[in-house]
């Protein structure tokens, strides 16, 4: 089946810094979303990016299809900001509609 | 605003006790899910149902079943809780075929003793 690849696994920042988490999968996708899991576990809407770039705040997505890879950038940090993040996609011809998940970037954000 | 909503966040049960685990969502989806994660094995899905009454077996069904009356009820059934089975469980739901965003509920962290 697929691979989905996160890196890296850690990131400590301090507030205020710039990021970039990248995902990368191993066959063509028709679904690419991210998330932001909370300290309570729920799993929060980021972007949902198949292709292309999308911005919403400090944070922004690219999707490149073609080279099978997609990147999430986080501006100016909060303490807010820390959780895991997931990268997660379903593939052309996956049978169950469900998704695929990376095994996330755990970041942590300091004052 | 999509509304995927679960029974309970958290939960404890004994060894051998029937558990059920409710997940409504308020979109008209149809496509509904049922994950658990584990801390190593990240998300894995359990089952899923793509119409009322109909379900489909997941990567890890075994000691799980499901049910699915109604199209916004989508209900997790553990026959006989194991502590093997402790473990946050996350309901999902999307409409169609897998084109279109999948939304989670807030979670469950059930533990079985």
């Amino acid at each position: 089946g697929i691979q989905v690849e996160q890196s890296p696994p850690d990131l400590i920042l301090q507030e205020g810094a710039n990021s970039t988490l990248r995902c990368n999968f191993s066959d063509s996708v028709n679904n690419l979303q991210w998330f932001h899991q909370n300290p309570w576990g729920q799993l929060i809407n980021l972007f949902y990016i198949p292709s292309g770039t999308k911005q919403n705040g400090r944070l922004s997505a690219t999707t490149v299809a073609t080279e099978r890879y997609s990147l999430l950038y986080i501006s100016s940090s909060q303490t807010t900001d820390s959780g895991v993040y997931f990268c997660a996609v379903r593939n052309y011809g996956g049978s169950q509609g469900n998704l695929i998940f990376g095994k996330g970037t755990k970041l942590s954000v300091k004052p | 605003d999509v509304k995927v909503t679960q029974s309970s966040r958290y939960l404890v049960k004994r060894t051998g006790e029937k558990v059920f685990l409710e997940c409504v969502q308020d979109m008209d989806h149809e496509n509904m899910f049922w994950y658990r994660q584990d801390p190593g094995l990240g998300l894995r899905l359990i089952y899923f149902s793509y119409d009322v009454k109909m379900k489909e077996k997941g990567d890890i069904p075994e000691g799980y079943s499901v049910s699915r009356e109604k199209k916004e009820r989508f209900s997790l059934i553990l026959e006989s809780a194991s502590t093997n089975q402790t473990s946050m469980y996350l309901c999902a739901s999307t409409h169609g075929t897998g084109f279109y965003e999948q939304y989670f509920g807030p979670g469950t962290r059930l533990t079985v003793t």
